[in-house]
């Protein structure tokens, strides 16, 4: 089983529409972000997560929220969903920044989100 | 604005040959410099990463070039397989290690049997 989780895997959606998705993790990592990928833009990081009751902006947060249920569990709305949002969406975690530990990125397999 | 920019947008190199991929970044405050790897269908994997005052870092047939000057770094892949073909993206920290990262624009690499 992945460590990483995303559901759903694809999804098609209509203009206006609300749309979660979701991202649970087994690696037992604090940390955990939300990032939207584009060709030709990369990854741009949408919201982060340094523990249950810590959430962050990242560069493009509007159009976008997020939930931390628990310290696995992180999900991503568009309250209203637009066409200029369908992308891949990629979960990822970070174990804490220590003398030991850095802060590698462990990404899920992707949303593809399509909005018509 | 893409605070660290990434060339080619798209590389074939033929089996044997050297993959090289560029980065270049604005903020001198950078202190961590990260490659990922992406293959079709997958999210990113780290696959090798420089800190500044270093001008060279070698894993394997993977090679990150340095220069703190010119505020550019390279990915050198030597003697290129097909099993190599995938999105290559450069990245950047203000944290040794850090794991809030901007990424460059991404290479989709192919390498030719």
């Amino acid at each position: 089983d992945a460590d990483v989780t995303q559901t759903p895997r694809n999804r098609i959606t209509k203009t206006g529409k609300r749309i979660m998705l979701e991202c649970s993790q087994t690696k037992g990592h604090d940390r955990m972000y939300w990032y939207r990928q584009d060709p030709g833009l990369g990854l741009r990081l949408i919201y982060y997560s340094f523990d249950v009751k810590d959430i962050n902006k990242g560069e493009i947060s509007d159009g976008y929220s997020v939930s931390r249920q628990a310290q696995a569990k992180f999900s991503l709305s568009l309250e209203s969903a637009i066409p200029n949002q369908t992308a891949l969406y990629f979960c990822a975690t970070s174990d804490r920044l220590d003398g030991v530990n850095t802060g590698e990125l462990f990404f899920g397999e992707g949303s593809r989100l399509t909005v018509l | 604005q893409q605070q660290v920019k990434q060339s080619p947008q798209s590389l074939i190199v033929q089996k044997g040959g050297i993959s090289i991929i560029n980065c270049a970044y604005e903020n001198t405050a950078f202190d961590y410099f990260p490659w990922y790897q992406q293959f079709p269908g997958k999210g990113p994997a780290l696959l090798i990463a420089i800190r500044p005052d270093v001008s060279e870092k070698k894993e394997g047939r993977f090679t990150i070039s340095f220069n703190k000057s010119a505020k550019q770094f390279s990915l050198h892949i030597m003697d290129s397989q097909p099993g190599d073909s995938a999105t290559y993206f450069c990245a950047a920290s203000l944290i040794w290690g850090g794991s809030r990262l901007t990424f460059g624009e991404g290479t989709q690499l192919t390498v030719n049997p």
